[in-house]
């Protein structure tokens, strides 16, 4: 079984307007971390938001804000007024905790994201 | 800044040959991984390291040997490189196994074997 969905293989949004990246995830650790990344077309793999499982209020980075439902076991990103630079591929990741015994990140199959002017 | 920093972005090599790539980090992290990234199947693990001389395989390790002789360095061997091992591979390194450590990755490096 998948542990990270994320169902939206491409997607447009309009330059200023939100996105909103759908992530959900499967665990039965107690502890485990959540993280997104983004890849623009060089290929880097830039850090993006981070949300813990215990943190009880979403994360929020600039424009980046984490939509975290535990119950749900989602983990949406939030991208608030595009811009053309957000055009990329975004990926969600978990890291478990030690409950798992693994050091292992789980990676997404990434969201094609493309901004339109 | 943490840096890491992969020894090519593009290389090309032919069926048979035995390939190394190199991957270094500066800030003393415990974990190393090094990733395959094929369109539509995101970032597949080959192997990782959380400590210098320990490595284990992650999903996809066939056909792929690893090396950490020193904490800073984490070197990805293919024995006998294969036209299906064409890809982007991205090293990446995180300070320990506590699960709310992000990555840090390498620019890739985009390998084609003919």
């Amino acid at each position: 079984a998948q542990k990270i969905t994320q169902t939206q293989p491409g997607m447009f949004v309009q330059e200023k307007e939100a996105v909103t990246l759908d992530c959900t995830y499967d665990t039965s650790d107690q502890s485990y971390g959540l993280f997104w990344y983004k890849q623009p077309s060089s290929g880097e793999m830039i850090f993006l938001i981070y949300q813990g499982s215990y943190d009880e209020q979403n994360a929020t980075e600039g424009r980046y804000s984490l939509n975290f439902q535990k119950a749900r076991k989602s983990a949406n990103l939030v991208i608030s007024a595009s811009q053309l630079g957000d055009s990329a591929m975004y990926f969600c990741a978990m890291r478990e905790g030690l409950t798992s015994g693994t050091y292992k990140y789980i990676f997404g199959t990434g969201t094609r994201l493309k901004v339109l002017a | 800044d943490v840096k890491v920093t992969q020894s090519s972005r593009y290389l090309v090599k032919r069926t048979g040959e035995k390939v190394f790539l190199e991957c270094v980090q500066d800030m003393d992290h415990e974990n190393m991984f090094w990733y395959r990234q094929d369109p539509g199947l995101g970032l597949r693990l080959i192997y990782f390291s959380y400590d210098v001389k320990m490595k284990e395989k992650g999903d996809i390790p066939e056909g792929y040997s690893v090396s950490r002789e020193k904490k800073e360095r984490f070197s990805l061997i293919l024995e006998s490189a294969s036209t299906n091992q064409t890809s982007m591979y991205l090293c990446a390194s995180s300070p320990d196994f506590r699960p709310y450590n992000e990555q840090f990755f390498g620019p890739g490096t985009r390998l084609t074997v003919l």
